[in-house]
């Protein structure tokens, strides 16, 4: 079945640290890929997202690239800042599934100090 | 205001107790789901509706059922809640045809 497997956290950098956490995936046919972020005590909300290879998703800093043959969606950010501070999910939908479900990672909490 | 809000956002109950969780949306989805958060697991899928008709099993679906009351309206319960359903639980909806999904603030749940 599909799977995502996401670097393990916590992640502690300090303000202006180059960011990167780790997703790789296990599907069938050709899924899109989305990164999450939940900040504390709130819900989830769509960070990027990718629907084919070589695509790249960027928002607030952070891009991710839709890597087909390594099947990786890694998070990047040039420069973080503690106000990124959260959970970060990656996860994917696979094309073969008519109800869009979202196969989540385990998801990596990323600690920012000032 | 929220577009996907849901109710209690905290509750701490006993076990044995039927438990209700609701969730409401003002953006006119059709797809609705639950989930559960547990920590170092993600989120996993109880159900899903694609719409008022349409209820469907997830992964974890076993000691819990759900209600489509209307479009905007899909609630989650515990018949006879137990421990280890202690968790976070989000509700969130999606569009037809769309692959993003808009998640609630989510409801605590402790069962003692």
């Amino acid at each position: 079945g599909d799977s995502v497997t996401q670097m393990e956290g916590p992640v502690t950098l300090s303000e202006e640290a180059f960011l990167t956490i780790n997703c790789t995936y296990t599907a069938t046919g050709y899924p899109s890929l989305f990164w999450y972020v939940q900040y504390p005590g709130e819900g989830l909300q769509l960070l990027l997202k990718a629907t084919k290879a070589d695509d790249k998703g960027s928002n607030k800093g952070f891009e991710a690239t839709y890597r087909k043959e390594t099947t990786s969606f890694h998070l990047e950010k040039g420069s973080v800042q503690v106000s990124d501070s959260a959970v970060y999910f990656c996860a994917l939908s696979a094309s073969s599934r008519s109800a869009r479900q979202l196969t989540f990672g385990s998801g990596t909490q990323l600690t920012v100090l000032p | 205001d929220a577009d996907v809000t849901q109710t209690p956002r905290n509750r701490i109950t006993k076990t044995g107790k039927r438990i209700m969780l609701e969730c409401s949306q003002t953006k006119g989805h059709d797809r609705m789901y639950w989930y559960r958060q547990d920590p170092g697991l993600g989120l996993q899928l109880i159900y899903y509706s694609f719409d008022v008709k349409d209820i469907n099993k997830g992964e974890i679906s076993d000691g819990y059922s759900v209600s489509r009351q209307a479009q905007a309206k899909f609630s989650l319960s515990l018949e006879s809640a137990i421990p280890n359903q202690t968790a976070l639980y989000f509700c969130a909806t999606s569009a037809s045809g769309g692959q993003e999904q808009f998640f609630g603030p989510g409801t605590r749940l402790t069962v003692l």
